[in-house]
């Protein structure tokens, strides 16, 4: 059984610019839910999709936006980049709405 | 909204006992659940409750009281790889799927 992958590990870019990150769920998973965590902090959540569609959204603006793919892989994409964007994106897997979610190594992202 | 406050940093003796308090209120309730997260990795599943009482797992467990919105982790017969952050996280509302988190408590084990 594979787990939870993303895609890339780390990532430097600069403010103004547009960035996509991946992830793939864990097999038999069809849910998946991205979080931001800044250093120090605890995750924070961006939002979920379930069966390709968006089931929830936390409190980011309308330029972080995402997608789910048949295979229920998913992309966080953010657009005109901001020095605060620079953080941990973690994408966590889960079987429907079930409690447990499963995360993923996460992308570090570098904004200057 | 939601709140989740927990203690920013522990400090404990290898073999000791440690407990990390995590408070919430939130708008709904729908279980809490503690990760283990060491730096620069991905937060790995400890516990979850749903009801009041004690959950135990191996050298670690959880507590919850919702009338009081608090729990614990207790980790018991610490070892120098348990030295890593602490998060706490309540899943909201029955159609509410995400989960939000506490800053994280940093315990550190001394040998």
């Amino acid at each position: 059984e594979t787990g939870v992958t993303q895609s890339p590990t780390h990532l430097i870019k600069t403010r103004g610019q547009q960035v996509t990150l991946r992830c793939s769920s864990q097999s038999g998973h069809n849910t998946v839910s991205w979080y931001q965590q800044a250093l120090g902090q605890g995750p924070q959540f961006i939002f979920q999709y379930y069966r390709e569609e968006e089931n929830g959204r936390g409190n980011f603006p309308p330029r972080f936006s995402g997608l789910q793919f048949p295979n229920y892989s998913s992309e966080l994409n953010v657009n005109a980049l901001e020095l605060d964007d620079s953080a941990l994106y973690l994408c966590a897997s889960s079987s429907g709405t079930s409690f447990q979610q499963y995360f993923g190594p996460g992308t570090r992202l570098t904004v200057t | 909204g939601q709140n989740i406050d927990q203690p920013t940093e522990m400090t404990a003796t290898e073999g000791a006992i440690v407990q990390i308090n995590c408070t919430y209120q939130t708008s709904g309730f729908n279980g809490l659940f503690w990760y283990q997260q060491h730096a620069g990795e991905a937060p790995t599943f400890l516990s979850y409750n749903v009801l009041d009482g004690l959950e135990e797992k191996g050298r670690f467990s959880s507590f919850l009281s919702r009338s009081k919105g608090y729990s614990y982790l207790l980790l018991k017969e610490l070892q120098m790889k348990d030295s890593a952050s602490y998060l706490c996280a309540v899943r909201g509302g029955s159609n509410d799927y995400k989960l939000s988190f506490g800053a994280g408590t940093t315990v550190t084990v001394r040998a």
